[in-house]
């Protein structure tokens, strides 16, 4: 069966405080896998897509890599600004399956 | 440059009522992705349309929920005698063109429609 698991459920670091956000899927034809951003009470909003092992995209303190198997979220010196939901998601047919989500907290 | 527009933004029902959400896509995208997500849950793929079109409605619950994406105006999605578990927060998105074997890039999602059943 696909599916789509994040870790850590939560996440709380002190502001500058670096760390990794997980994405491990088992979806067969992988076409793509997604990252969102989701603050509370609002939509989810694009941050990146990965089509292939190996690729790595980078957008302000955010770098997401890939692997055959997992993708991670990489926070450099994270800020309160950015606290939100992280969410991952894999495009599957003719449809897209998300994972549960990274609640992150950063702390002044 | 509008966004996804997603109206009601808030819903209230009572048990066994029509609920009747709708969806205007960005401007030139002609995909529409529905979502339900339950509190502290991921997202739930429900239904991907294109213009007068169901392409994949494999997340919908074959009873009492329909959609539809007419030719001309927003996606609508539908939920007849609605129950209480039917309380969720649902997500439209919608993507500007899709790549040969299905839809594999970025989704842009609307503010979200809150619907809560009494």
């Amino acid at each position: 069966e696909d599916q789509v698991t994040q870790s850590p459920e939560a996440l709380r670091l002190q502001e500058g405080e670096s760390s990794s956000l997980n994405c491990s899927y088992t979806v067969s034809g992988l076409r793509g896998l997604f990252w969102y951003r989701q603050d509370p009470g609002k939509g989810p909003e694009f941050l990146f897509t990965l089509y292939s092992a190996g690729e790595e995209k980078e957008k302000e303190r955010l770098k997401a890599t890939l692997t055959k198997k997992e993708s991670f979220l990489h926070i450099t010196a994270p800020k309160p600004e950015d606290s939100a939901t992280y969410l991952c998601a894999v495009a599957r047919g003719q449809n897209f399956v998300f994972g549960p989500g990274t609640r992150l907290s950063v702390l002044p | 440059n509008a966004g996804v527009m997603q109206n009601p933004r808030h819903l209230v029902r009572r048990r066994g009522q029509e609920a009747r959400l709708r969806c205007s896509p960005m401007k030139g995208h002609s995909h529409v992705y529905w979502y339900r997500q339950l509190p502290e849950e991921g997202l739930k793929f429900m239904v991907y349309l294109q213009k007068e079109n169901i392409i994949d409605e494999s997340g919908m619950p074959k009873e009492r929920f329909s959609a539809e994406f007419p030719k001309e105006g927003p996606s609508i999605l539908r939920i007849q005698q609605v129950v209480r578990g039917d309380s969720a927060a649902y997500f439209c998105a919608s993507s500007p063109y899709i790549t040969s074997g299905g839809p594999n890039n970025e989704q842009f999602f609307g503010p979200g429609t809150r619907l809560t059943v009494l």
